[in-house]
Protein backbone atom coordinates (compact mmCIF):
# COMPACT_ATOMS: atom_id res chain seq x y z
CA UNK A 1 0.00 0.00 0.00
CA UNK A 2 0.95 3.43 -0.62
CA UNK A 3 1.16 6.24 1.92
CA UNK A 4 3.01 9.77 2.81
CA UNK A 5 4.22 11.09 5.91
CA UNK A 6 4.56 14.64 6.14
CA UNK A 7 7.00 15.50 9.21
CA UNK A 8 6.14 18.77 10.61
CA UNK A 9 2.52 20.35 10.98
CA UNK A 10 4.13 23.73 10.74
CA UNK A 11 6.79 25.42 9.40
CA UNK A 12 7.71 28.87 10.04
CA UNK A 13 10.46 30.72 8.17
CA UNK A 14 11.66 34.26 7.34
CA UNK A 15 10.84 35.87 4.33
CA UNK A 16 14.46 35.99 2.51
CA UNK A 17 15.18 32.17 4.26
CA UNK A 18 15.54 28.65 2.64
CA UNK A 19 12.22 26.74 3.04
CA UNK A 20 12.37 22.76 3.82
CA UNK A 21 9.28 20.51 4.51
CA UNK A 22 10.18 17.02 4.62
CA UNK A 23 7.83 14.10 3.35
CA UNK A 24 8.63 10.24 3.32
CA UNK A 25 6.40 8.14 1.50
CA UNK A 26 5.91 4.25 1.55
CA UNK A 27 5.31 2.16 -1.62
CA UNK A 28 5.41 -1.37 -3.04
CA UNK A 29 6.37 0.32 -6.17
CA UNK A 30 8.07 2.60 -7.93
CA UNK A 31 6.13 5.77 -7.00
CA UNK A 32 4.47 8.88 -8.86
CA UNK A 33 4.95 11.57 -5.69
CA UNK A 34 3.38 14.83 -5.95
CA UNK A 35 3.89 18.33 -4.05
CA UNK A 36 0.53 20.32 -4.31
CA UNK A 37 -0.04 23.91 -2.76
CA UNK A 38 -3.38 25.02 -1.26
CA UNK A 39 -3.88 29.18 -0.76
CA UNK A 40 -6.65 29.77 2.04
CA UNK A 41 -9.73 29.62 -0.63
CA UNK A 42 -8.60 28.37 -2.89
CA UNK A 43 -8.32 24.93 -5.56
CA UNK A 44 -4.87 22.52 -4.89
CA UNK A 45 -2.25 23.61 -7.45
CA UNK A 46 0.37 21.52 -8.58
CA UNK A 47 3.97 22.54 -7.62
CA UNK A 48 6.28 19.72 -8.71
CA UNK A 49 6.27 15.76 -9.59
CA UNK A 50 8.17 13.38 -9.54
CA UNK A 51 7.61 10.29 -12.39
CA UNK A 52 10.69 8.02 -12.13
CA UNK A 53 13.13 10.62 -14.44
CA UNK A 54 15.47 12.73 -12.96
CA UNK A 55 15.20 12.52 -8.99
CA UNK A 56 15.87 16.07 -8.59
CA UNK A 57 12.44 17.91 -9.95
CA UNK A 58 12.29 21.57 -10.82
CA UNK A 59 8.63 23.13 -10.03
CA UNK A 60 7.33 26.62 -10.21
CA UNK A 61 7.69 29.24 -8.11
CA UNK A 62 11.28 28.36 -7.52
CA UNK A 63 10.56 25.38 -5.62
CA UNK A 64 12.41 21.94 -6.16
CA UNK A 65 12.05 18.61 -4.73
CA UNK A 66 14.85 15.41 -4.57
CA UNK A 67 13.58 11.93 -5.09
CA UNK A 68 15.97 9.80 -2.50
CA UNK A 69 14.79 6.04 -2.82
CA UNK A 70 17.31 5.27 -0.31
CA UNK A 71 15.66 7.52 2.47
CA UNK A 72 12.22 6.89 1.07
CA UNK A 73 12.20 11.03 1.10
CA UNK A 74 10.91 13.45 -1.30
CA UNK A 75 11.12 16.62 0.75
CA UNK A 76 10.36 19.89 -0.94
CA UNK A 77 13.28 23.35 -0.67
CA UNK A 78 13.03 26.85 -1.89
CA UNK A 79 15.96 29.03 -1.46
CA UNK A 80 14.44 32.03 -0.52
CA UNK A 81 10.84 32.61 1.20
CA UNK A 82 9.00 34.32 -0.18
CA UNK A 83 5.33 36.23 1.65
CA UNK A 84 3.08 34.79 -0.84
CA UNK A 85 4.81 31.07 -0.20
CA UNK A 86 2.65 30.91 3.08
CA UNK A 87 0.13 28.40 2.50
CA UNK A 88 -1.00 24.71 3.37
CA UNK A 89 1.93 22.01 1.07
CA UNK A 90 0.55 18.43 0.67
CA UNK A 91 2.99 15.96 -0.59
CA UNK A 92 1.03 13.22 -2.40
CA UNK A 93 1.74 9.62 -3.90
CA UNK A 94 -0.36 7.87 -6.70
CA UNK A 95 -1.93 4.57 -6.37
CA UNK A 96 -0.95 3.08 -9.86
CA UNK A 97 -3.75 0.95 -9.40
CA UNK A 98 -6.17 3.05 -8.83
CA UNK A 99 -4.68 6.73 -10.03
CA UNK A 100 -6.15 8.33 -6.89
CA UNK A 101 -4.10 9.96 -4.95
CA UNK A 102 -2.67 9.52 -1.44
CA UNK A 103 -2.17 13.06 0.66
CA UNK A 104 -0.76 13.51 3.39
CA UNK A 105 -1.56 15.27 6.65
CA UNK A 106 0.09 18.52 5.23
CA UNK A 107 2.65 21.39 6.64
CA UNK A 108 1.38 24.87 6.87
CA UNK A 109 4.43 27.53 6.20
CA UNK A 110 4.20 30.30 7.52
CA UNK A 111 6.53 33.20 6.35
CA UNK A 112 7.15 36.45 8.54
CA UNK A 113 8.50 39.64 7.09
CA UNK B 1 -8.78 27.71 -20.87
CA UNK B 2 -10.78 26.81 -17.78
CA UNK B 3 -10.08 24.98 -14.99
CA UNK B 4 -12.58 22.54 -13.04
CA UNK B 5 -15.62 24.55 -11.74
CA UNK B 6 -17.81 23.75 -8.61
CA UNK B 7 -21.06 24.50 -7.53
CA UNK B 8 -22.38 26.08 -5.17
CA UNK B 9 -19.12 27.05 -3.44
CA UNK B 10 -20.78 27.20 0.22
CA UNK B 11 -23.93 25.07 1.31
CA UNK B 12 -25.37 25.03 4.82
CA UNK B 13 -28.12 22.12 5.24
CA UNK B 14 -29.82 20.74 7.92
CA UNK B 15 -29.28 17.69 9.10
CA UNK B 16 -31.25 15.10 7.12
CA UNK B 17 -31.56 17.13 4.36
CA UNK B 18 -30.39 16.27 0.97
CA UNK B 19 -27.60 18.17 -1.20
CA UNK B 20 -26.08 17.93 -4.47
CA UNK B 21 -22.71 18.76 -5.55
CA UNK B 22 -21.78 19.73 -9.29
CA UNK B 23 -18.40 19.12 -11.10
CA UNK B 24 -17.56 20.86 -14.37
CA UNK B 25 -14.44 19.30 -15.27
CA UNK B 26 -12.12 20.60 -17.79
CA UNK B 27 -13.53 19.77 -21.14
CA UNK B 28 -11.98 16.62 -23.05
CA UNK B 29 -11.24 15.14 -19.43
CA UNK B 30 -11.43 11.04 -18.92
CA UNK B 31 -10.95 11.10 -15.29
CA UNK B 32 -12.61 12.92 -12.83
CA UNK B 33 -12.39 12.06 -9.21
CA UNK B 34 -13.88 13.47 -5.90
CA UNK B 35 -12.36 13.76 -2.47
CA UNK B 36 -13.35 14.76 0.77
CA UNK B 37 -11.09 17.11 3.00
CA UNK B 38 -12.17 17.50 6.77
CA UNK B 39 -11.03 20.91 8.94
CA UNK B 40 -7.69 20.65 9.26
CA UNK B 41 -6.87 17.17 7.28
CA UNK B 42 -5.65 16.65 3.81
CA UNK B 43 -7.78 15.56 0.95
CA UNK B 44 -8.94 11.54 0.68
CA UNK B 45 -9.93 9.88 -1.77
CA UNK B 46 -14.03 9.48 -2.48
CA UNK B 47 -14.75 7.95 -6.20
CA UNK B 48 -13.41 7.66 -9.65
CA UNK B 49 -14.92 8.20 -12.68
CA UNK B 50 -13.27 7.47 -16.14
CA UNK B 51 -15.73 9.08 -19.00
CA UNK B 52 -19.20 7.37 -17.61
CA UNK B 53 -17.58 4.50 -15.94
CA UNK B 54 -17.29 4.53 -11.92
CA UNK B 55 -14.42 2.88 -11.65
CA UNK B 56 -13.68 2.83 -8.06
CA UNK B 57 -15.43 4.49 -5.08
CA UNK B 58 -14.30 2.43 -2.19
CA UNK B 59 -13.84 5.64 -0.60
CA UNK B 60 -17.60 6.62 -0.57
CA UNK B 61 -18.29 6.73 3.47
CA UNK B 62 -21.88 5.20 3.39
CA UNK B 63 -24.55 4.40 0.73
CA UNK B 64 -26.19 7.89 1.65
CA UNK B 65 -23.01 9.13 -0.63
CA UNK B 66 -23.59 8.67 -4.42
CA UNK B 67 -22.04 9.94 -7.90
CA UNK B 68 -22.62 9.70 -11.28
CA UNK B 69 -21.48 11.48 -14.22
CA UNK B 70 -24.40 10.01 -17.19
CA UNK B 71 -22.57 11.48 -19.55
CA UNK B 72 -18.99 11.23 -19.24
CA UNK B 73 -18.52 14.78 -18.37
CA UNK B 74 -20.47 16.60 -15.52
CA UNK B 75 -20.70 14.97 -12.22
CA UNK B 76 -22.58 15.12 -9.11
CA UNK B 77 -22.15 13.64 -5.74
CA UNK B 78 -25.32 13.16 -3.78
CA UNK B 79 -25.43 13.22 0.01
CA UNK B 80 -28.68 11.83 1.35
CA UNK B 81 -29.85 12.62 4.93
CA UNK B 82 -26.74 14.58 5.80
CA UNK B 83 -24.89 14.30 8.84
CA UNK B 84 -22.93 16.91 10.80
CA UNK B 85 -20.01 14.24 10.22
CA UNK B 86 -20.51 15.65 6.66
CA UNK B 87 -19.38 18.92 7.14
CA UNK B 88 -16.17 18.78 4.71
CA UNK B 89 -14.99 20.40 1.84
CA UNK B 90 -15.88 18.24 -1.35
CA UNK B 91 -12.78 18.63 -4.12
CA UNK B 92 -13.55 17.39 -7.57
CA UNK B 93 -10.32 16.87 -9.43
CA UNK B 94 -9.69 15.93 -13.33
CA UNK B 95 -6.97 14.48 -15.65
CA UNK B 96 -6.71 14.36 -19.68
CA UNK B 97 -5.72 10.60 -19.58
CA UNK B 98 -5.80 7.53 -16.88
CA UNK B 99 -2.19 7.19 -16.51
CA UNK B 100 -1.38 6.99 -12.71
CA UNK B 101 1.47 9.87 -13.64
CA UNK B 102 -0.97 12.15 -14.51
CA UNK B 103 -1.81 15.13 -12.93
CA UNK B 104 -4.74 15.90 -11.70
CA UNK B 105 -6.76 19.79 -12.26
CA UNK B 106 -8.65 20.83 -9.03
CA UNK B 107 -11.33 22.79 -8.78
CA UNK B 108 -11.83 25.57 -5.71
CA UNK B 109 -14.13 23.00 -3.94
CA UNK B 110 -17.95 23.31 -2.21
CA UNK B 111 -17.70 23.88 1.61
CA UNK B 112 -20.35 21.70 3.01
CA UNK B 113 -21.60 22.63 6.91
CA UNK B 114 -24.66 20.22 8.22
CA UNK B 115 -26.55 21.98 11.22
Amino acid sequence: AQSVTQLDSHVSVSEGTPVLLRCNYSSSYSPSLFWYVQHPNKGLQLLLKYTSAATLVKGINGFEAEFKKSETSFHLTKPSAHMSDAAEYFCVVSDPHTDKLIFGTGTRLQVFP
Amino acid sequence: GAGVSQSPRYKVAKRGQDVALRCDPISGHVSLFWYQQALGQGPEFLTYFQNEAQLDKSGLPSDRFFAERPEGSVSTLKIQRTQQEDSAVYLCASSPTTWAQETQYFGPGTRLLVL
